[in-house]
């Protein structure tokens, strides 16, 4: 079946670095993919929708700036966490979407602990 | 924009018991989707519902896409301890849109050995 990648699964970084999160959809292409971020105990939170060969679109609140999305193929986005702080610490998760079922898949998650 | 509505938050159970949620939403939805969540993992698709009224199982998970096309619920039979984990119920904010989803809050599920 369909399969989301989402690497690293877990990150440490100091205060200040960048960190970058990959999702590569492995069978199938993906012109659209999605960023969630999830709180401990909290439903996903969509962050942004990535877009290949255009810019992101990004959800109410979300900074796009300290948030940067890049879709450059039609299986990758990366999502960059700019001058993490420990505030961004969180569990990052992909999707992509199979259109001929109208469903996502989903990464693994990628856990950032910023110390 | 659409709102989906999950229950139970949580729920306890013996190793054997059955186990029922469900979702409702104000708006029709034309998809239901249901996802397992385990601890530090990303969401798995369990299953996927199309039409209103149908029922569909994956082994001991069945799930209805109800007649209203506002509410589904997904059932659990004879629960075993690796059924633990959150799940979540999910369908299209924009039906034909660039597949955007909203989620339920989760139900919580923990099975007592």
């Amino acid at each position: 079946g369909a399969v989301v990648s989402q690497h690293p699964s877990w990150v440490i970084c100091k205060s200040g670095t960048s960190v970058k999160i990959e999702c590569r959809s492995l069978d199938f292409q993906a012109t659209t993919m999605f960023w969630y971020r999830q709180f401990p105990k909290q439903s996903l939170m969509l962050m942004a929708t990535s877009n290949e060969g255009s810019k992101a679109t990004y959800e109410q609140g979300v900074e796009k700036d300290k948030f940067l999305i890049n879709h450059a193929s039609l299986t990758l986005s990366t999502l960059t966490v700019t001058s993490a702080h420990p505030e961004d610490s969180s569990f990052y998760i992909c999707s992509a979407p199979l259109a001929s079922r109208d469903i996502q898949y989903f990464g693994a998650g990628t856990r950032l602990s910023v110390l | 924009g659409q709102q989906l509505n999950q229950s139970p938050q949580s729920m306890f159970i013996q190793e054997g018991e059955d186990v029922s949620m469900n979702c409702t939403s104000s708006s029709i939805f034309n998809t239901w989707l249901w996802y397992k969540q385990d601890p530090g993992e990303g969401p798995v698709l369990l299953i996927a519902l199309y039409k209103a009224g149908e029922l569909t199982s994956n082994g001991r998970l069945t799930a209805q896409f109800g007649i209203t096309r506002k509410d589904s619920f997904l059932n659990i039979s004879a629960s075993i301890p690796s059924d633990v984990g959150i799940y979540f119920c999910a369908g299209p904010i924009n039906p034909g849109s660039n597949y955007k989803l909203t989620f339920g809050k989760g139900t919580l599920l923990t099975v007592n050995p």
